[in-house]
């Protein structure tokens, strides 16, 4: 089993729709979780950065992290075909550790 | 600031040959890490650097290797190439730890 479970998707929806992404995880000593888009023959740019539990807010991006249920989530409000991309979780228990990340899930918006 | 560059963006070689892969930093980040990117196996960490120093190596053999040189820059070694090996390469630079991680565009292998 992994550490990091993350569905490959594609998860396809329609323009304006609220998108949710997860990524479940073993690791109980994992602290430090992040959120990462990548798009199409480009690198991964980082999105969302956060510490511990609790919410994160940016713009249309919501981070939350629940570390009693091992889960992580992304959301994204008012969905843009310019969203169309593939995100990434990744994690770890220091930041002086590697990052341990998950599979990508890709998501379309559609027009 | 520029930001991380990778050359070449594309190579294709054949089995059994070596490979040599560079990346440049941003400019100030001490740390560089290496990354294969696959569809099948997301993306996997080959190692990290950092002023010059080996700090963390990922599951991968003996092939694959790496160095840092002093202004930062960095490159990966992989030597007898299988097919296996066909795969995005990435590279990410950090300030100081591995937390807030800036990709370049890859460089995408093609093992025939």
């Amino acid at each position: 089993q992994k550490e990091v479970e993350q569905d490959p998707g594609p998860l396809s929806v329609p323009e304006g729709a609220i998108v949710s992404l997860n990524c479940t995880y073993s690791n109980s000593a994992f602290q430090y979780f992040m959120w990462y888009r990548q798009y199409s023959r480009k690198g991964p740019e980082l999105l969302m950065y956060t510490y511990s539990s609790g919410n994160k807010e940016d713009g249309r991006f919501t981070a939350q992290v629940d570390k009693s249920s091992k889960y992580i989530s992304l959301f994204i409000r008012d969905s843009q075909p310019s969203d169309s991309a593939t995100y990434l979780c990744a994690m770890n228990r220091d930041s002086n550790y590697q990052l341990i990340w998950g599979a990508g899930t890709k998501l379309i918006i559609k027009p | 600031k520029a930001g991380v560059t990778q050359t070449p963006r594309y190579l294709i070689k054949t089995r059994g040959q070596q490979v040599t892969l560079s990346c440049s930093p941003i400019s100030g980040h001490r740390s560089v890490s290496w990354y294969q990117q696959t569809p099948g196996q997301g993306l996997q960490f080959l190692f990290e650097y950092f002023s010059e120093t080996q700090r963390n190596k990922g599951n991968f053999p003996g092939r694959f290797s790496g160095r840092q040189f002093s202004n930062s820059r960095s490159e990966m070694n992989v030597s007898t190439l299988e097919l296996g090996d066909s795969a995005l390469y990435l590279c990410a630079s950090s300030p100081v730890v591995y937390n807030e991680q800036f990709f370049g565009p890859g460089t995408r292998l093609t093992v025939l």
